[in-house]
């Protein structure tokens, strides 16, 4: 079966500061891989998608970035984080290939970022 | 544009009540899926239904039912009997069909169930 992961679980950083989060998807190939963010007020919001190693497409001009240096792994980083960053992160996957978008997505089990 | 509204913000129901969360949906897709999912206390979105647009057959799964219809662009989840295990925040998304897994979210409902 598939599974993914997400670490940390939990993170406090002042303002300024790098970030990475990581993402891995164990019991499937070739996924597509997502970054969301759920912000105060519970609405997920589309960071990043990918739909295979190093092709990273993003949804919103912001202070973050995402790689996927691997089949299965995705990770979101930023240089200098802003007091707006605070929210808490969800990666996800569906599967991939030619899909028309009908297949569901499974999400992580999210980290929840405080910038200070 | 896409766009996913659903209005109730906020539910409180007592075990056992039968509750009914709304979800109204825009697009200009003809196909189109539509997706429920859970969010307990715990984060992580639980997937629950997935429905393609021209399947407009309500489904009914163990105490859970989804009423789609296209007339009135709404995917409304009831959930009969409640248990305490049921609250959660429920999130009703759409993705367009033709783009890869961009799924548009609306704001969610919190369901508290009371014993």
């Amino acid at each position: 079966s598939q599974t993914i992961h997400q670490w940390p679980a939990t993170l406090v950083q002042p303002v300024g500061s790098p970030l990475s989060l990581e993402c891995t998807v164990e019991g499937t190939s070739n996924p597509n891989l997502y970054w969301y963010r759920q912000a105060a007020g519970r609405g997920l919001q589309l960071l990043f998608y990918s739909v295979g190693i190093g092709q990273i497409s993003s949804e919103v001009p912001q202070n973050l970035s995402a790689s996927r240096p691997q089949d299965r792994q995705f990770i979101l980083s930023s240089k200098k984080l802003l007091l707006s960053d605070s929210g808490f992160y969800l990666c996800a996957w569906s599967v991939g290939g030619l899909t028309s978008g009908s297949d569901e997505q499974f999400f992580g089990p999210g980290t929840r970022l405080t910038v200070l | 544009a896409q766009k996913v509204t659903q209005a109730q913000t906020e539910i409180s129901v007592v075990e056992k009540e039968d509750v009914t969360l709304d979800c109204v949906y825009e697009t200009r897709d003809t196909t189109y899926y539509l997706f429920w999912y859970k969010q307990p206390p715990s984060g992580e979105l639980v997937f629950l239904i997935r429905r393609n647009s021209f399947d407009e057959q309500n489904e009914i799964s163990g105490r859970y039912s989804w009423n789609f219809q296209k007339s009135t662009s709404s995917f409304n989840f009831t959930i009969t009997a409640s248990q305490v295990v049921d609250s959660a925040v429920y999130f009703c998304a759409l993705d367009r069909g033709s783009t890869l897994g961009r799924l548009y979210f609306g704001r969610g409902t919190q369901l508290t169930v009371w014993p």
